[in-house]
């Protein structure tokens, strides 16, 4: 099945600094490619997702990009700000089995 | 709010013990998932169930169980309860049984005393 893995499990940034987090996938053949946040106890919500027609999508201060021959994708954050604090999650669809997500990664923006 | 209803937010029950969790989906959703996520760690999916129907099955217990209702809701029974089974337990939804949105619901926590 499906494998995702994302790096790296902890980050910490300054804040207005940029954040990048990545994940590869196994199976060639997925073609969605969501992100979801979740703050402390909160539920993981998406804000950003990318399928594989299409290599960058930009949501004003997210964007994912995607290369589909090296199998990876990655979130950036630019000017980052404290309530970008939370937990990112990466996750994959590939074919008929539901999203496999990535273990996630623990973003901490210092002000 | 994504639309996804759980209940109840919390639970706190002892070792041993049976408990039902329950999972409104967003109106035209006919997938419902479930994950367990413990402290500090990822999403494990634990089942997922498309218009009544299981069609995906992950790390679950065999002293954990699902359904869907006609009514598209769904419920997660989790029996024998031991400490470890302490966690907050996720209820997605999205619309068709694959690629697409999932959105989740505000979660239950249990805790096993």
């Amino acid at each position: 099945g499906e494998n995702v893995e994302q790096h790296p499990s902890t980050l910490s940034v300054q804040e207005g600094d940029s954040a990048v987090i990545k994940c590869t996938y196994s199976d060639s053949a997925s073609n969605y490619f969501p992100w979801y946040k979740q703050e402390l106890g909160k539920r993981p919500q998406l804000i950003i997702d990318i399928r594989s027609n299409v290599g960058e999508k930009k949501d004003q201060r997210i964007a994912v990009t995607l290369n589909k021959t090296a199998k990876h994708f990655s979130l950036h954050i630019t000017e980052t700000q404290p309530e970008d604090s939370a937990v990112y999650f990466c996750a994959v669809f590939s074919g008929n089995t539901p999203l496999v997500f990535g273990k996630g990664t623990r973003l901490s923006v210092i002000a | 709010d994504s639309g996804v209803t759980q209940t109840p937010k919390h639970l706190i029950t002892a070792t041993g013990q049976r408990v039902t969790l329950r999972c409104s989906p967003r109106s035209g959703d006919l997938s419902v998932y479930w994950y367990q996520q413990s402290l500090d760690q990822g999403l494990q999916f634990l089942i997922q169930y498309y218009n009544g129907e299981e069609r995906a099955k992950g790390n679950i217990l065999e002293r954990f169980s699902a359904q869907q209702f006609p009514d598209l809701h769904s419920e997660l029974n989790l029996s024998s309860l031991e400490l470890g089974d302490s966690a907050l337990y996720f209820c997605a939804s999205s619309v068709s049984g694959g690629e697409g949105i999932q959105y989740f619901g505000a979660g239950t926590r249990l805790s096993v005393l």
